[in-house]
């Protein structure tokens, strides 16, 4: 069953603007990832949150995570045009030595030149 | 380049024919994935490896057969398929420490089922 749900499932942005993205899940996490897909190809890790986190960043981005509301966003800063990708949270569960991500819908970013 | 790597990129197959689907990768890890992604639909997890040792099927149709013959090769077997088959096959690895991994994802084999 879908976990995850983003929002907003399309989002275009002059570049140089802050892009926000939302996740929102419906059952308790071990960790929150966000991962990166540009058109047709595979998914690129590029963060992970824990759920005893709050915020993490890096370079660029900022994510938030709030188990209270079980939600968490994706802020990029400063857009460059090649941001323009879909970007996914995923929740994951350690399960039998493996792992197992539950996926959102994504959102679809478009950085406009 | 991730370390995953996927063959083909592409594939056309008819609903009679038998393909398989090849993932490699070159990291090391314990754990390795398929994953379909349909048009309008959520990535779904379609089976977990760890060790070789299959640990979840996550109610896939026979008609879609995973092999994993080492820690660092898995095939997907296809025959008979339909058409709403047709999507995205993305292979990933991951090296579970704790309770913190991330995922490597190839960059998938495009299918079409005619």
């Amino acid at each position: 069953s879908q976990q995850g749900e983003e929002d907003p499932q399309a989002l275009s942005i002059q570049e140089g603007e802050n892009a926000t993205m939302n996740c929102s899940y419906k059952t308790s996490i071990n960790n929150l990832q966000w991962y990166r897909q540009n058109s047709g190809r595979g998914l690129v890790h590029l963060i992970l949150i824990r759920s005893n986190e709050r915020e993490k960043h890096s370079g660029r981005l900022r994510v938030t995570l709030d188990t209270s509301k079980k939600s968490s966003s994706l802020l990029i800063t400063a857009s460059r045009a090649a941001d323009t990708a879909s970007y996914f949270c995923a929740t994951d569960f350690i399960i039998q030595g493996a792992q197992k991500l539950v996926f959102g819908q994504g959102t679809r970013l478009t950085i406009n030149p | 380049e991730t370390g995953v790597t996927q063959t083909p990129r592409h594939l056309v197959m008819g609903m009679t024919n038998k393909k398989s689907l090849k993932c490699e990768q070159h990291l090391g890890h314990n754990a390795m994935y398929w994953y379909k992604q349909s048009a309008k639909k959520p990535l779904e997890l379609m089976f977990v490896y760890n060790f070789k040792e299959q640990t979840e099927n996550n109610s896939v149709p026979s008609r879609f057969s995973p092999e994993c013959p080492n820690s660092s090769h898995l095939f997907l077997h296809l025959h008979t398929l339909q058409p709403e088959d047709s999507a995205l096959y993305l292979c990933a690895s991951s090296q579970v420490s704790g309770s913190v991994a991330r995922c490597y994802f190839g960059p998938g084999t495009r299918l079409t089922v005619t």
